[in-house]
């Protein structure tokens, strides 16, 4: 059974770039799995961010494409997430997030960490 | 992108009640098309993939099935832990995106 574990800051100043990583454990991440992030401001619903293979192959929701970067650590057993130009619409809990190939679910969440966007 | 729509918003229902909460795409999916459980303060939990095949160690009191680009999700017969917000996903094509929630409460 995969498991996800996000980590990074719980702030982040306006303008400013978000990093988080999430370290996957009980599976490799050059699996056949797709990693990915999905974000949830407080009280809404679920946004797609992006995803990424082993290989490096990386989609983004082109609503945040220019500000986003997935990246992975196949050494570390870890992929990453980047988003700059931080503003107040991106306070949110963001999870990672293991989805098969084709067109599987989003079947092994991490707990979720939340970021608030505050000077 | 695929606008995924849900009805009803809320839903208030007893404990032993039958209840159907439907998801529209707005365009085809085919069959990829998930149901998600999400309690407060928890991730997501997905309970139903491909419209109608029931997750690993879901209850059976929960089914999908779709019609075109129709979709629903009914729970035969409630249980209190089913008390919660319920997401639709499509998983066909990026961006993947979710339904704007259900929530579920106790009437």
């Amino acid at each position: 059974q995969v498991q996800l574990q996000e980590s990074g800051p719980g702030l982040v100043k306006p303008s400013g770039t978000l990093s988080l990583t999430c370290a996957v454990s009980g599976g490799s991440i050059s699996s056949t799995n797709w990693w990915n992030w999905v974000r949830q401001p407080p009280g809404k619903g679920l946004e797609w961010i992006g995803e990424i293979f082993h290989s490096g192959s990386a989609n983004y929701n082109s609503s945040l494409k220019s500000r986003v970067t997935i990246s992975i650590d196949k050494s570390k057993n870890q992929f990453s997430l980047r988003l700059t130009s931080m503003i107040a619409a991106d306070t949110a809990v963001y999870y990672c997030v293991k989805k098969g190939g084709g067109g599987s679910p989003f079947d092994s969440w991490g707990q979720g960490t939340l970021v608030t966007v505050s000077s | 992108d695929i606008q995924m729509t849900q009805a009803p918003s809320s839903l208030s229902a007893s404990v032993g009640d039958r209840v159907t909460i439907t998801c529209r795409a707005s365009q085809t999916i085919y069959n990829y098309l998930n149901w998600y459980q999400q309690k407060p303060g928890r991730a997501p939990k997905v309970l139903i993939y491909g419209a109608s095949s029931l997750q690993s160690g879901v209850p059976s009191r929960f089914t999908g099935s779709a019609s075109g680009t129709d979709f629903t999700l009914t729970i035969s017969s409630l249980q209190p832990e089913d008390f919660a917000t319920y997401y639709c996903q499509q998983s066909y094509t990026t961006p993947f995106t979710f339904g704007p929630g259900t929530i579920l409460d106790i009437k």
